[in-house]
C-alpha cells in the first residue's frame, strides 16, 4: 500500500525558512515523479513542485519560483521542499502526492503538514 | 498562464444529478484530473484522463469534456458526495500544473 507522510511543518517567523519532508512507503520511490501542493487555510488546490524520478526534471510553479526547492533522496525514499523567505501567505497545508501511474494526475496523497507563517 | 474556471459552489437534492464545470482555453484537447476533498482530509482521485474512474471510485461518478468545458457528473447524489471538488490540468506549454478554484458541492 502506498504511503506518504509528510513532516517538518510548524510556526515560522516572516523571513524564515523551512524544510518539509515526506517519507514514502509501500512502492518503487525512484519509479515514480514526486509532486508538492499546498493549500492555505479556506482556499483551493496551489500546485507548487514536480521533480522527476532523477531529478532531471524540476518544474515549480511561477508564483513561486526563487523561493521554493524541490529534491530527492531515492536512496532513502525521502521527497524535500526547501521553503525560504517564507511570508504570510506561505501558510498552508503542504500536501506531498504521487502521481497515479506517470502522469500528473495525483492518484496519492500524504496526510499533510501545516505552515504557519507569523510573526 | 492558463487558468480553470470553476463555480464556488453547487447545491443539489439528494438522489439528484450534479453538474460541476470546469473552463480553460481548449480544455478539450488536455487530460482533466478531478479530485473530491472532505473536510480535513486530503484529495482523493476521482476522475483520471477527462473520464476515467480510479477503483473504489462509484460508476455514478463520471466525466466528460467539450470544446472549453470540462464537467464532472454526479448521479444520484448521496449526502457522502458533500465535499468540495477540484478540477486539474497539466498544462504542456508552460511545464506548470494547474488546479481550479474547487467548487464546494452542497446536499440539501
Amino acid at each position: 500500500e502506498v504511503h506518504l507522510v509528510e513532516s517538518g511543518g510548524g510556526l515560522v517567523k516572516p523571513g524564515g525558512s523551512l524544510r518539509l519532508s515526506c517519507a514514502a512507503s509501500g512502492f518503487t520511490f525512484s519509479s515514480y515523479s514526486m509532486n508538492w501542493v499546498r493549500q492555505a487555510p479556506g482556499k483551493g488546490l496551489e500546485w507548487v513542485a514536480s521533480i522527476s524520478t532523477t531529478s532531471n526534471y524540476i518544474y515549480y510553479a511561477d508564483s513561486l519560483r526563487g523561493r521554493f526547492t524541490v529534491s530527492r533522496d531515492n536512496a532513502k525514499n525521502l521527497l524535500y521542499l526547501q521553503v525560504n523567505s517564507l511570508i504570510t501567505e506561505d501558510t498552508a497545508i503542504y500536501y506531498c502526492a504521487r502521481d497515479r501511474a506517470g502522469g500528473y494526475d495525483f492518484g496519492y496523497w500524504g496526510q499533510g503538514t501545516l505552515v504557519t507563517v507569523s510573526s | 498562464s492558463y487558468v480553470l474556471t470553476q463555480p464556488p459552489s453547487v447545491s443539489v437534492a439528494p438522489g439528484q444529478t450534479a453538474r460541476i464545470t470546469c473552463g480553460g482555453s481548449d480544455i478539450g484537447t488536455k487530460s482533466v484530473h478531478w479530485y473530491q476533498q472532505k473536510p480535513g482530509q486530503a484529495p482523493v482521485l476521482v476522475i483520471y484522463y477527462n473520464k476515467d474512474r480510479p477503483s473504489g471510485i462509484p460508476e455514478r461518478f463520471s466525466g466528460s469534456t467539450s470544446g472549453n468545458t470540462a464537467t464532472l457528473t454526479i448521479n444520484r447524489v448521496e449526502a457522502g458526495d458533500e465535499a468540495d471538488y477540484h478540477c486539474q490540468v497539466w498544462d504542456s506549454s508552460s511545464d506548470q500544473v494547474v488546479f481550479g478554484g474547487g467548487t464546494e458541492l452542497t446536499v440539501l
